[in-house]
């Protein structure tokens, strides 16, 4: 059983660029969740996807986007980058099982914005 | 808005000594509650997860405990070694978020 992976560990953007972040979800699991993690604080919900449609979103701004794919793998889309979008970005898969539903979390992609 | 705090922000302690870290929430209606071990600079490396209905979890050494209805729960870490320090997130579960406080960094002396 293959864990969550992300790609690209690390990243470099300027203010105003466009981001994608990708994340390949653990077997057999069908949800998606992504977190903004600043430095110091704990990880923010950005959004959720189940099975290829978006199922919550935390507060962010429209500029953050994403989608699931039929494998159950997913992108996270930043457009118009600010320099508070640096952060580590996390994934985590699941499967939708209510109150035992563990999510688990993927190593993470540490964007800079300068 | 569900609200997650974790107190103290950092802890120092020598090898061998009990770890107490507490979590507390605002919102008592959650699905379950997870405890999170994270290194620097790495993701996050699932601990314990406490369903609503349950009281305490354990493995291992960690043993974690949840009273749902004062929005606490604490996790203990008996006889710490050096190779526990990290930082310990907890987080609550509603129908589909985990809402996260912002961790306790534990720093365990050789």
């Amino acid at each position: 059983e293959t864990g969550v992976t992300q790609s690209p560990t690390h990243l470099i953007k300027t203010r105003g660029q466009q981001v994608t972040l990708r994340c390949s979800s653990q077997s057999g699991h069908n949800t998606v969740s992504w977190y903004q993690q600043a430095l110091g604080q704990g990880p923010q919900f950005i959004f959720q996807y189940y099975r290829e449609e978006e199922n919550g979103r935390g507060n962010f701004p429209p500029r953050f986007s994403g989608l699931q794919f039929p494998n159950y793998s997913s992108e996270l889309n930043v457009n118009a980058l600010e320099l508070d979008d640096s952060a580590l970005y996390l994934c985590a898969s699941s499967f939708r099982t209510g109150a035992l539903e563990t999510q688990y979390f993927g190593p993470g992609t540490r964007l800079l914005v300068l | 808005k569900q609200e997650v705090t974790q107190i103290p922000a950092a802890l120092s302690v020598p090898e061998g000594e009990n770890l107490v870290l507490n979590c507390s929430f605002t919102d008592s209606a959650i699905y379950n509650l997870q405890w999170f071990r994270q290194d620097p600079g790495k993701g996050l490396t699932s601990l314990l997860l406490i369903q609503s209905s349950q009281r305490e979890q354990t493995s291992g050494r960690l043993n974690a405990s949840l009273d749902k209805s004062s929005g606490r729960s604490t996790l203990y870490i008996a006889a710490s070694q050096p190779g526990d320090s990290a930082t310990y997130l907890c987080a609550v579960k509603d129908d589909y978020k985990l809402s996260f406080g912002a961790g306790t960094t534990v720093t365990v002396r050789a």
